[in-house]
């Protein structure tokens, strides 16, 4: 079973708002990861860590941002809400014992922007 | 570009039928994994394997990873109301430490 953990899980907001979505994980992974998931598309990854004070931007184009300043906490924040931010954001982690690639998903934070 | 292929996108059945979903790529994967996400959660891992023509077992599931590792199937026998889910096909290309690259999906429903 894994431990990550994924703080709001339904946040509907307004247009202009500055939100932080909150993801940890007990498990001491190096690695995380944060993807948004669309109704049948494919999961996009739009930013990833190895590592404290390591983050990379993923293949989507976001306009948010992230921070890795602990091992457990990668939070992803949006300094300015848009209806277009409207989608489930899922925060991942892997170890380095991790075989072959596997992630560990949180439950995802559904967003939605009004 | 849709770098892996999954079909069928729907899949409607009766409680005890047979189904088999795929995955195709035209690249080589290093390993590939399925996983199983229900609404409003995230995907939980179900299996990986790593090695071409490899096949594995989870109870009624199996799994199975092209000779060329290029594709992989998940067979489900007599289909339970419970394995309703969407399954997602994930590969790592290269070197195990790169990162998954996952297909859209297969939505399954099973009615009893």
């Amino acid at each position: 079973e894994a431990d990550i953990y994924q703080t709001p899980r339904y946040l509907v907001i307004g247009t202009g708002k500055k939100i932080t979505l909150e993801c940890s994980q007990t498990m001491g992974h190096d690695k995380m990861y944060w993807y948004q998931q669309d109704p049948g598309m494919e999961l996009h990854l739009i930013h990833y860590s190895y590592g404290v004070n390591s983050t990379e931007k993923g293949d989507l184009s976001s306009e948010s941002t992230v921070s890795r300043i602990r091992t457990e906490h990668f939070p992803l924040t949006l300094e300015s809400a848009r209806p277009s931010h409207t989608s489930q954001y899922l925060c991942a982690s892997r170890g380095v014992s991790g075989r072959a690639g596997e992630q560990y998903f949180g439950p995802g934070t559904r967003l939605t922007v009004t | 570009t849709q770098l892996l292929e999954q079909s069928p996108q729907f899949l409607s059945i009766q409680e005890g039928e047979n189904l088999t979903v795929y995955c195709n790529s035209s690249s080589v994967f290093s390993s590939l994994q399925w996983y199983r996400q229900e609404p409003g959660e995230g995907p939980v891992l179900l299996v990986t394997v790593v090695t071409g023509g490899e096949v594995k077992k989870l109870k009624r599931l199996t799994f199975q990873f092209g000779d060329a590792r290029k594709d992989s199937s998940l067979h489900i026998t007599a289909a339970q109301p419970g394995d309703t889910g969407l399954y997602l096909c994930a590969g790592v290309r290269g070197s195990t430490l790169g990162r998954l690259y996952f297909g859209r999906g297969t939505q399954l429903t099973v009615w009893p």
